[in-house]
């Protein structure tokens, strides 16, 4: 167990909906990441919140957006969803001791999204 | 920009054996991280072996270990002794030491007989 914790595990909606996916680092990570993995694409780095601000963008759609709570939980909104964006996407943290060797990444189990 | 190459979309191997998978990246940067993840079916992405480009020794976990070779950007995993529950896809990934995000290759899947 990674410490990270992604919920919902599965998530089936439609075409043009708007989903919410939550993921709460480890105990005393700041830096939470966001990652998209789909068969065409591969692993993708969507986003980086560290400590409540935005740190780094990725390839994230303008549809796409996320937050950093002050208890450090993020949440990935997805919206106008279509059957494109069906992927399993991955939350990670880290303690962020800059961008030193220190600074790994640990996953969580990730969301499974189907659009229908 | 970064990009890290698997060439290797399948590999097999014997239960006790050793395997070796490849992985091949592109930067103009210095210092850097190399990563090796694992991905089980149960689809959680576990850290394996890591290794800093300023180290000249190949970094070792365990069964685990690499094979570094910067100037040829070279970054090949090792498992000696395979096990059932090696059986997973291995993604090889790469981050600057000026930025947080992972690249990643494609991976490789890996089945280990009996």
């Amino acid at each position: 167990d990674s410490g990270v914790t992604q919920t919902p595990k599965h998530l089936i909606t439609a075409t043009g909906q708007r989903v919410t996916l939550r993921c709460s680092p480890r105990s005393g990570d700041l830096s939470v990441y966001w990652y998209q993995q789909s068969l065409d694409q591969g692993l993708q780095f969507l986003i980086q919140y560290y400590n409540g601000e935005e740190r780094a963008k990725g390839n994230i759609l303008e549809r796409f957006s996320a937050q950093q709570f002050p208890d450090l939980h993020s949440e990935l909104n997805l919206s106008s969803l279509e059957l494109g964006d069906s992927a399993l996407y991955f939350c990670a943290s880290s303690v962020d001791e800059g961008s030193g060797p220190k600074n790994i990444q640990y996953f969580g189990a990730g969301t499974r999204l189907s659009v229908l | 920009a970064q990009t890290v190459t698997q060439s290797q979309p399948e590999m097999s191997v014997q239960e006790a054996e050793t395997v070796t998978l490849s992985c091949t990246y592109d930067t103009s940067e210095s210092d850097y991280y190399l990563f090796w993840y694992k991905q089980p079916p149960s689809r959680q992405m576990i850290l394996v072996i890591r290794q800093e480009a300023y180290k000249q020794q190949n970094a070792t976990e365990n069964r685990f270990s690499v094979n570094f070779q910067k100037a040829a950007k070279s970054f090949s995993l090792k498992i000696s002794d395979s096990q059932l529950g090696d059986a997973a896809m291995y993604f090889c990934a790469y981050r600057s030491a000026r930025t947080d995000k992972l690249i990643f290759g494609t991976g490789t899947r890996l089945q280990v007989f009996p």
